[in-house]
């Protein structure tokens, strides 16, 4: 069963202070993995789109990495505004266009 | 842009009763969906619409939930009648395709409370 788990569950960091999220995931073929912050009362906001392994996208203190088993999100030197839920998804390689998701890693910046 | 419109933003209704949400997409996204959030999962998927047709419903969990999208514009969801296990977030999203670089953008979400 394709499966996306991501890690930790929660997340608090002091501003400044570099971290990395994880997505793994476990399916049959990957034709996207999908990074969304979410704030609360909003619906997922689009961050990267990567493709293969190996491929890395950045945007501002984000950046967000791929490999054939996981994904990472490494956060550098955060700001409290960077605080948020951030959800990994997947588009399967075969069959329908549906993400499917992990549960989210929620991230708190302390000032 | 107009982003992707989902109203009402909250509803709290009673077991039983029947409520309907409206998901307006960007103009000229053929593609639709449907997703839903239940307390403390992740958010799974519901249906998927191509301009007016279902494309694929495998996520719909029974047949008290309608999905319908008008003309291949904006679309409804009904639960009818609503059950407690019902009370979630649901997001629609849409899309221009599904070629690289083609993402999907979410509204803002229904929160659905059946008590």
């Amino acid at each position: 069963e394709d499966q996306v788990t991501q890690s930790p569950e929660a997340l608090r960091l002091q501003e400044g202070e570099s971290s990395s999220l994880n997505c793994s995931y476990t399916v049959s073929g990957l034709r996207g993995l999908f990074w969304y912050r979410q704030d609360p009362g909003k619906g997922p906001e689009f961050l990267f789109t990567l493709y293969s392994a190996g491929e890395e996208k950045e945007k501002e203190r984000l950046k967000a990495t791929l490999t054939k088993k996981e994904s990472f999100l490494h956060i550098t030197a955060p700001k409290p505004e960077d605080s948020a839920t951030y959800l990994c998804a997947v588009r399967l390689l075969f069959g329908n266009e549906k993400l499917t998701f992990g549960t989210g890693t929620r991230l708190t910046i302390i000032p | 842009e107009a982003g992707v419109t989902q109203f009402p933003s909250h509803s709290v209704i009673e077991k039983g009763q029947t409520v309907t949400l409206r998901c307006d997409p960007i103009s000229g996204h053929d593609n639709l969906y449907w997703y839903r959030r239940v307390m403390g999962k992740e958010i799974k998927f519901l249906l998927h619409f191509v301009k007016e047709s279902k494309q694929d419903e495998s996520g719909m969990p029974n047949n008290r939930f309608l999905a319908e999208r008008t003309g291949g514009t904006y679309s409804t969801l009904k639960v009818q009648p609503a059950e407690l296990e019902d009370s979630g977030v649901y997001f629609c999203a849409s899309s221009q395709g599904y070629s690289r670089g083609y993402g999907y953008t979410f509204g803002s979400g229904t929160r659905l409370t059946v008590v």
